[in-house]
């Protein structure tokens, strides 16, 4: 089955810093999601990105389907952006939703 | 507001104490599914449902039921809990029976169990 990788696995910022994180994955995908879970242990889908680029405000996605990776960008960090991002392309043939093992990012006031 | 709610947030419980974590979701999604979070091994999938009347074991079945009567419900049983299902529960909806991926997938906001 397709393999998830997320990386870097842990990233501590500072406030106002931009970031980038990368999921890579194995096989060809005709789409992927993004999810944030807040440190109160909430899911939230930022992103239902098939290919190209989306952005919500101060996050933007882009994924290459062809390169078999994506991006999740966001700007100015805030406090609020602390958690860990999941992204989750479907499995060929089932369409089952595979979960990376996430990025766990902490920004500091 | 379009919506995935479980209940409890929270429950504690002993050994061998039947009991149900509801879920329903009011998006007129035909998918539904439940997770387990824990530690090191990410979220695993336990069952799920592509419609009415239709489910299928996920990842980590053993030790849970569910069924899907009516298409918002989705209610996950633990006939006889035990301290190895102590985790954090998801359950999620999507708008795809057959095709989850292809729509996004919505969580509620988790329910944490603890068996004693």
């Amino acid at each position: 089955g397709i393999q998830v990788e997320q990386s870097p696995p842990d990233l501590i910022l500072q406030e106002g810093a931009n970031s980038t994180l990368r999921c890579n994955f194995s096989d060809s995908v005709n789409n992927l999601q993004w999810f944030h879970q807040n440190p109160w242990g909430q899911l939230i889908n930022l992103f239902y990105i098939p290919s190209g680029t989306k952005q919500n405000g101060r996050l933007s996605a882009t994924t290459v389907a062809t390169e078999r990776y994506s991006l999740l960008y966001i700007s100015s960090s805030q406090t609020t952006d602390s958690g860990v991002y999941f992204c989750a392309p479907p499995r060929k043939g089932d369409d089952k939703i595979i979960f990376g093992k996430g990025t766990r990012l902490h920004i500091l006031p | 507001e379009a919506q995935v709610t479980q209940n409890p947030r929270y429950l504690i419980t002993v050994t061998g104490k039947k009991l149900t974590v509801t879920c329903s979701q009011n998006m007129n999604h035909e998918y539904m599914s439940w997770y387990r979070q824990d530690p090191g091994l990410g979220l695993r999938q336990i069952y799920y449902s592509m419609n009415v009347e239709v489910t299928d074991k996920g990842d980590v079945p053993e030790g849970y039921k569910v069924s899907r009567k009516e298409k918002r419900n989705f209610p996950l049983i633990l006939e006889s809990p035990s301290p190895n299902q102590t985790s954090l529960y998801f359950c999620a909806s999507s708008l795809l029976g057959r095709q989850p991926g292809n729509s996004p997938l919505h969580f509620g906001n988790g329910t944490r169990l603890t068996v004693t």
